[in-house]
């Protein structure tokens, strides 16, 4: 069973703030990481994706990778309102039939206060 | 682009009925994926399709559920007979194909089971 583990919530940060989300992974095969939003009540939607050690960036998010702790993390800067959501991390291990699988964590819900 | 369409968006059945979901996957998209999620707990994959082949299965409750995906492009998805504890929201999503490459969730379709 591939386990993928997330800091328990629920996370509450003051606007302006930097949100810390942090993820572990139990198979070191695997290869594909993405971060998704949920908002309650609706599907999840892709804000991030990361494949390589390092960090990466897109606007307020930035996406971190490190295999050899088997760690990633999504950090959102400048915290808004609009952010209070539940972030989901998934990953995905490409081994036979388990390609594209993939295996998400329980989230974390953050709330971001005015 | 036309998104993920999933119909219906809520239904509410009986224990021992059975049920439905149906799934329009974004088009030229091969993948397809059916998930399971339990509110607070993040969506659990129950049948994989990689055109119109089912790629995996093995949580799915087969005793109970079954899904196909004719012609490799909509699929189904059916409950017979329902349980409590299927109450839950069914996420479909779809990625052009398998492997690293992200999926794309519908709106889901939320049971409810009494």
């Amino acid at each position: 069973q591939k386990e993928v583990e997330q800091n328990s919530g629920p996370l509450s940060v003051p606007e302006g703030a930097i949100a810390s989300l942090n993820c572990t992974y139990s198979d070191r095969g695997s290869q594909s990481f993405f971060w998704y939003r949920q908002y309650s009540g609706k599907s999840p939607e892709l804000i991030m994706s990361i494949y390589s050690n390092g960090d990466k960036e897109d606007g307020r998010f930035t996406a971190q990778l490190n295999k050899a702790s088997q760690y990633v993390s999504l950090l959102i800067r400048d915290s808004q309102p609009s952010d209070s959501a539940t972030y989901l991390c998934a990953v995905t291990v490409d081994r036979g039939s388990t390609l594209g699988r993939l295996y998400f964590g329980r989230g974390t819900q953050l709330t971001v206060w005015p | 682009e036309a998104g993920v369409a999933q119909s219906p968006r809520y239904k509410i059945i009986e224990k021992r009925q059975s049920v439905a979901f149906w799934c329009n996957p974004i088009s030229g998209h091969a993948t397809l994926y059916w998930y399971q999620q339990i509110l607070g707990q993040g969506p659990k994959l129950l049948i994989q399709f990689q055109n119109n082949g089912v790629v995996d299965d093995s949580q799915l409750p087969k005793d109970r559920f079954s899904a196909e995906r004719l012609k490799g492009v909509d699929s189904t998805l059916k409950i017979q007979p329902a349980k409590l504890e299927d109450s839950a929201v069914y996420l479909c999503a779809s990625s052009p194909v398998g492997g690293n490459t992200e999926a794309f969730f519908g709106q889901g379709t939320r049971l409810t089971v009494v």
